[in-house]
């Protein structure tokens, strides 16, 4: 059971180029969240997802899509990287249980130059 | 909108000493109340919840206490060790219909010397 997993671990970006981060998970949650962590800044949302094929805007979405095709990845684009999107990004998911914890990945570490 | 305010870092103990970090929320209803901890180089990971009023959460000898009297969820350990230096996060998922979100406090850096 690998839980939540992250790819890639690590990217350098030049400016204007795009990537998709991929997250995956194998414990059939239903909601998947993609956030962003910046030194004082704590974890902020940018896309979450309440099942397959639903999508929705968190607290920082410009910049970002996101992708919920299958109910175990969850795909967050950045079609044109700026600087200001450098940061270390968590996706995390959760089970429709009441008051379940949500599991997140061990990150996506992006400079963007 | 819903908010959560931890005390500011980092904070530095040395090995058996006596560990509180502050959290206060502002939230209607009765939110549940998190902690989540982040060891260097990896995910948050859950720590420890609570999710009524006077309820208790405890785990790996850390505990917290919701308060909704002073919307207060703060994080006790008696005797930190080494091994706890990592950063606490304190975080809410409202009552109602969004209680699938969470909302995290800034985070609070902890280093335990020996």
């Amino acid at each position: 059971n690998a839980g939540v997993t992250q790819t890639p671990k690590f990217r350098v970006l030049k400016t204007g180029q795009s990537m998709t981060l991929l997250c995956a998970q194998d414990m059939n949650h239903e909601y998947m969240y993609w956030y962003r962590q910046d030194p004082g800044m704590g974890l902020r949302l940018i896309h979450y997802s309440v099942g397959e094929g639903t999508t929705a805007k968190g607290e920082v979405p410009d910049g970002y899509n996101v992708s919920r095709l299958k109910k175990q990845n969850f795909l967050l684009g950045l079609e044109s990287a700026a600087p200001s999107q450098t940061s270390v990004y968590f996706c995390a998911s959760r089970s429709l249980a009441g008051e379940s914890e949500q599991y997140f990945g061990p990150g996506t570490r992006l400079t963007v130059t | 909108g819903d908010s959560v305010t931890q005390m500011e870092g980092p904070v530095t103990l040395s090995e058996e000493a006596f560990l509180t970090i502050n959290c206060t929320y502002t939230a209607t209803g009765y939110p549940s109340l998190f902690w989540y901890v982040q060891y260097p180089g990896e995910g948050l990971q859950l720590l420890l919840k609570a999710t009524k009023a006077d309820d208790k959460g405890s785990n790996k000898g850390f505990e917290a206490t919701y308060r909704k009297e002073t919307t207060s969820f703060h994080l006790e350990k008696g005797s930190v060790q080494v091994s706890d230096s990592a950063v606490y996060f304190c975080a809410l998922s409202p009552s109602g219909g969004s209680n699938y979100k969470l909302t995290f406090g800034k985070g609070t850096l902890l280093t335990v010397n020996p």
